[in-house]
């Protein structure tokens, strides 16, 4: 039961560069979500989606863009990176609006 | 705007002790509060949701409380063990689909 799936697991971009995150669930869940966790500012929504086909601005959107093609993946673009992207990014998947949230093990990414 | 608050940031105790972790929000309009722990270099894991409607949930040695008039929550570790040695955070929902993050709690539970 692999759950959500984050690739990659590591990455080390020159600024400028582009890449796309991937999150994988095979939960069937509807809502999907991109995470950034810093030191001292915690976990902040960058982008998410309430079913296949839709997406949605959360709080730090600028810088990235995202698709939910499929209901099972949802991926994170950067196009070009900036070093203030450095960070640990975070997918989670959940059911429904009341259920529990489920996260992959997260992409450390370091942008130079 | 929301803001939710953990604290202490860092928390050392002996194995055996029973603990209490706090969570304050500051809208008590959430639809539900959830409790997570974090291991070094991992991900989340959910531990404990309560919905707005509930006073308590409880899994093993852990319980959490919701207290939304005073928004507060606590999640109480019974008999700590150092496997519990973890970063816990706490999650309002706001709105139909936002969760709002504390930045979390360092337990360290030493033998």
């Amino acid at each position: 039961n692999a759950g959500v799936t984050q690739t990659p697991k590591f990455r080390v971009l020159k600024t400028g560069q582009s890449m796309t995150l991937l999150c994988a669930q095979d939960m069937n869940h509807e809502y999907m979500y991109w995470y950034r966790q810093d030191p001292g500012m915690g976990l902040r929504l960058i982008h998410y989606s309430v079913g296949e086909g839709t997406t949605a601005k959360g709080e730090v959107p600028d810088g990235y863009n995202v698709s939910r093609l499929k209901k099972q993946n949802f991926l994170l673009g950067l196009e070009s990176a900036a070093p203030s992207q450095t960070s640990v990014y975070f997918c989670a998947s959940r059911r429904g609006s009341d259920s529990p949230l489920h996260f992959g093990n997260g992409t450390r990414l370091t942008v130079t | 705007k929301q803001e939710v608050t953990q604290i202490p940031a860092a928390l050392s105790v002996p194995e055996g002790e029973n603990l209490v972790l706090n969570c304050s929000f500051t809208d008590s309009a959430i639809y539900n509060l959830q409790w997570f722990r974090q291991d070094p270099g991992k991900g989340l894991t959910s531990l404990l949701l309560i919905q707005s409607s509930q006073r308590e949930q409880t899994s093993g040695r852990l319980n959490a409380s919701l207290d939304k008039s005073s928004g507060r929550s606590t999640l109480y570790i019974a008999a700590s063990q150092p496997g519990d040695s973890a970063t816990y955070l706490c999650a309002v929902r706001r709105g139909t689909d936002k969760l709002i993050f504390g930045t979390g709690t360092r337990l360290q539970v030493f033998p």
